[in-house]
């Protein structure tokens, strides 16, 4: 079973600038998770979708973060415009649907520079 | 109340000891504890999880233990291996919020010595 898949895998990019990120799940994954993992922290969920709809976005800086998933399976996260502070990692992850206990699947992540 | 406190920062553990990892929460309405486990260049990986209805849970070498009147688990890890060598995160996550979140633990960055 091919995992979750995101690219691209590195990205630095000067302050102000846009940049966006696009994560393939575990295919018939219903829920899908955008993380943002800061160094020496642990994840922080920025959005998490059932199939295409929002269920959780209450974390993420809307005025500067935007994210979709138009058909249900794959998703662009997209940042602008990037500040230093977003200097992070961000991971994509899916589960089989949106319950509790449901494991989640993380792909390798995102790791952006913002100079 | 959302915070999920997770000590220490950084183990150092000889081969073949009891690595020991410890975590605490407030909200009493979290109903599951996983533990993710992260090697470098990676993403997070589920390595054992738990419920609040049963005090401890064995996997392997891996065993969480539950304390729900503390609202405090931890992880242990029998017969380290260096090959253990990961950065360990506890969650809690709650399915009581219309939808659910899962709360990460800041992490511990375990090294076994061979």
């Amino acid at each position: 079973e091919a995992g979750v898949a995101q690219s691209p895998r590195y990205k630095i990019i000067e302050k102000r600038q846009s940049v966006a990120f696009w994560c393939n799940p575990i295919s018939g994954h219903a829920t899908l998770y955008w993380y943002q993992q800061i160094l020496g922290q642990g994840p922080k969920l920025l959005i998490q979708f059932q199939n295409n709809g929002v269920v959780d976005d209450s974390q993420l800086p809307k005025d500067r973060f935007s994210a979709e998933r138009l058909k249900g399976v794959d998703s662009t996260l997209k940042i602008q415009p990037a500040k230093l502070e977003d200097s992070a990692v961000y991971l994509c992850a899916s589960s089989f649907t949106g319950g509790s206990y449901n494991e989640q699947f993380f792909g390798p992540g995102t790791r952006l520079t913002v100079l | 109340q959302q915070q999920v406190k997770q000590s220490p920062q950084s183990l150092i553990v000889q081969k073949g000891g009891i690595s020991i990892i410890n975590c605490a929460y407030e909200n009493t309405a979290f109903d599951y504890f996983p533990w993710y486990q992260q090697f470098p260049g990676k993403g997070p990986a589920l390595l054992i999880a738990i419920r609040p209805d049963v005090s401890e849970k064995k996997e392997g070498r891996f065993t969480i233990s539950f304390n729900k009147s503390a609202k405090q688990f931890s992880l242990h890890i029998m017969d380290s291996q260096p090959g253990d060598s990961a950065t360990y995160f506890c969650a809690a996550s709650s399915s009581n919020t219309g939808g659910f979140k899962t709360i990460f633990g800041a992490g511990t960055r375990l090294f076994v010595k061979a």
